[in-house]
């Protein structure tokens, strides 16, 4: 199973631009890298999830460089509501590669 | 109906009990997990249905027993907890049955355990 390496907190102001990097050196090549949102107390929320290159939704993009060894979660114009942790996982069609939750991201959001 | 049913939300223990955990969901999704979260820390995989059958067991101790009926229901059956086990116990649910680790994953809120 691929590790996932992620800052472990991130502090941002509203209406900025958030990046999250999450590395993944070992991806193997039929491996998808998925995000998920958590508030506390709560169930994680599924973000996005890509393969390579760049997928965009209307909650966030996430960037793939051409070597898949990291990943980049962006999130625009971040409001304080958008305070949670942000987990990345790697992991392979049909495999339990995606349920394994890593560390995760601490992002807090000030006004 | 897209969301994911946890019962109790809250739920007290002593070491003695037998008590049972309650999830659903009515999405038509055929894999569904429980997962264990500690404060601070990251959901832990505990069990997944695939199809209604136990497909993966994370070396869970059998102090919990998890259960499917149907294809919309899932149970966790505890007994005999240590007070190390207190947690945020989630339920998760996906549409395919054949790639559970694939597919996107729709959590409840969850079910937090205190184990007296």
């Amino acid at each position: 199973l691929a590790k996932t390496t992620q800052p472990i907190s991130m502090d941002s102001y509203e209406g900025q631009e958030v990046n999250i990097t999450c590395s993944h050196n070992n991806i193997a090549t039929n491996d998808y890298i998925t995000w998920y949102q958590q508030f506390p107390s709560q169930g994680p929320r599924f973000i996005i999830q890509g393969y390579k290159t760049k997928v965009t939704n209307e909650v966030a993009s996430l960037f793939i460089p051409a070597d898949r060894k990291s990943s980049t979660l962006s999130l625009p114009r971040v409001s304080l509501s958008d305070t949670a942790v942000y987990y990345c996982l790697v992991g392979t069609r049909g495999s339990q590669g995606n349920l394994i939750f890593g560390k995760g991201t601490k992002l807090s959001v000030k006004p | 109906d897209t969301e994911v049913t946890q019962t109790p939300k809250h739920l007290v223990m002593g070491m003695t009990n037998k008590k049972s955990l309650k999830c659903e969901q009515h999405m038509g999704h055929r894999a569904m997990y429980w997962y264990k979260q500690k404060a601070k820390k990251p959901p832990e995989l505990m069990f997944v249905y695939s199809y209604e059958k136990l497909s993966i067991n994370e070396s869970v101790p059998s102090r919990f027993s998890p259960e499917c009926p149907n294809s919309s229901l899932l149970n966790l059956h505890l007994h005999a907890l240590q007070p190390e086990d207190s947690a945020l116990y989630l339920c998760a649910s996906s549409p395919s049955g054949t790639d559970p680790g694939y597919n996107e994953q729709f959590f409840g809120p969850g079910t937090r355990l205190t184990v007296l």
